[in-house]
């Protein structure tokens, strides 16, 4: 069965540092999104992706976060100067369009020290 | 906007024992809703849907839950709960057709099955 996968599954970075967190959605899928949970909170909407821009995105989105479809498969998001308030479990998710149900990745969790 | 509230951060259940797990929704345009599950160290898997056709939707593993418009909500449940159900659950609206599939979650609610 066709599933998201994410990589890495956790990544530790210093404040400042940039990190790129990687995704491969469902290949016929045409709609993504990232989501990010900080621990013990809810599940927050960060952007949505369709042909090649970003369609909706969240006041969270700001100009430190960004994102790209460099291929047919990968799907990344970038935080340019990760912040202390940055650390949370990045979920990917995809879908075949956008009223259909979405498909979640395993997540990254994204530690800054 | 669209908001979800799910009533109880925690649920404890006897194994055989009925299912509920609460969700009420704000929207201002007709919702789709979803249930997902997440077990731990796992992603969030679909359990069910609604997108405006049957009102009693079901689900994946027995789960099934009810659009009720007139009171917002759209519970969750399951007649006879099973070890295998402990996880936590979580509540999601989108802006249907009219949106890019924006999900807004509920915070989460985690199911304790005790035997």
């Amino acid at each position: 069965e066709p599933e998201v996968t994410q990589t890495p599954s956790h990544q530790v970075t210093q404040m400042g540092q940039e990190v790129i967190l990687r995704c491969v959605p469902i290949s016929n899928h045409l709609y993504f999104y990232w989501y990010r949970q900080i621990l013990g909170q809810k599940v927050e909407f960060l952007v949505s992706f369709y042909n090649n821009e970003i369609s909706e995105k969240s006041e969270i989105f700001d100009d430190q976060f960004s994102v790209e479809r460099p291929d047919g498969s990968n799907f990344t998001l970038k935080i340019r100067s990760t912040k202390l308030e940055d650390s949370a479990m990045y979920f990917c998710a995809s879908s075949e369009r956008r009223e259909y149900e979405q498909f979640f990745g395993p997540g990254t969790r994204l530690t800054v020290l | 906007a669209q908001s979800v509230t799910q009533l109880g951060s925690h649920v404890s259940v006897s194994e055989g024992a009925l299912v509920l797990l609460r969700c009420n929704y704000s929207s201002s345009v007709p919702p789709y809703l979803f249930w997902y599950v997440q077990y731990p160290n796992q992603g969030l898997q679909l359990l069910l849907k609604y997108t405006s056709a049957a009102t009693l939707v079901k689900g994946i593993n027995g789960f099934e839950a009810e659009f009720k418009k007139s009171e917002t909500s759209f519970h969750l449940t399951k007649p006879s709960a099973h070890m295998s159900d402990a996880a936590e659950y979580f509540c999601a609206v989108s802006a249907g057709g009219t949106s890019y599939g924006k999900l807004t979650f509920g915070q989460g609610t985690i199911l304790t099955v005790h035997p």
